[in-house]
């Protein structure tokens, strides 16, 4: 029973390095987030996808991309990364609209 | 202001306390209230989900929304070791803007054996 399975789980880059991370749910559900947590931050919303073929800005969105590329698979991009960007981030699902959002292990990512 | 407060702590309990944690937030919208737990290199899970006002009881776990005074609480009977973790509110409204979780930064909570 996988649940939500992302990739890399730790990553390094250089400043200026693209990279992208993987997400992957098997429990069928229609929306999926990419979160990222920061101490004293929390967890801030980076992009979503309600349904296959959509997908929208959330609260922190700036130096990120996504592709919903199947019902399965969310992907999340940083095409040029920067320091600020080192987090840990969290890929998720849920049915629409749920209170109930199953979060991935999380990738830990360093930019230096 | 952030729409959702939540003491970071880190709080230190012994085993077998009663353990309080708190959220206060400004959006009179918000109407489903959850807290989530996370464990130390883990994703969160949800552990309580409250709809409106009132308690909800789950074992050892009580959740109160107060949603006059914007404030809700998560209780911890018989804290045991296990329950170390950060516990994250979160909060929503229903369709429009508000309808995206909010979640607050977390409080750490550690039960001494």
């Amino acid at each position: 029973n996988a649940g939500v399975t992302q990739t890399p789980k730790f990553q390094v880059l250089k400043t200026g390095q693209s990279m992208t991370l993987q997400c992957a749910q098997d429990m069928n559900h229609n929306s999926m987030y990419w979160y990222r947590q920061d101490p004293g931050m929390g967890l801030r919303l980076i992009y979503y996808s309600a349904s296959e073929g959509t997908t929208d800005k959330g609260e922190v969105p700036n130096g990120y991309n996504v592709s919903r590329l199947n019902k399965r698979e969310f992907s999340l991009r940083l095409e040029s990364a920067a320091p600020s960007q080192t987090s840990v981030y969290f890929c998720a699902s849920s049915e629409a609209s749920a209170n109930t959002i199953y979060f991935g292990e999380g990738s830990w990512l360093t930019v230096v | 202001q952030k729409e959702v407060e939540q003491d970071p702590g880190p709080l230190s309990v012994p085993e077998g306390a009663i353990v309080s944690l708190n959220c206060t937030y400004s959006n009179s919208a918000f109407q489903y209230f959850m807290w989530y737990r996370q464990y130390s290199r883990k994703g969160p899970e949800l552990l309580m989900y409250t709809y409106s006002s009132g308690n909800k009881e789950d074992g050892r776990f009580t959740a109160q929304v107060d949603k006059s005074s914007k404030y809700i609480s998560l209780f911890i009977r018989d804290s045991q070791p296990s329950d170390s973790a950060t516990y994250l509110c979160a909060m929503r409204g229903y369709g429009g803007a508000t309808n995206k979780l909010i979640f607050g930064t977390g409080t750490l909570l550690a039960v001494q054996p």
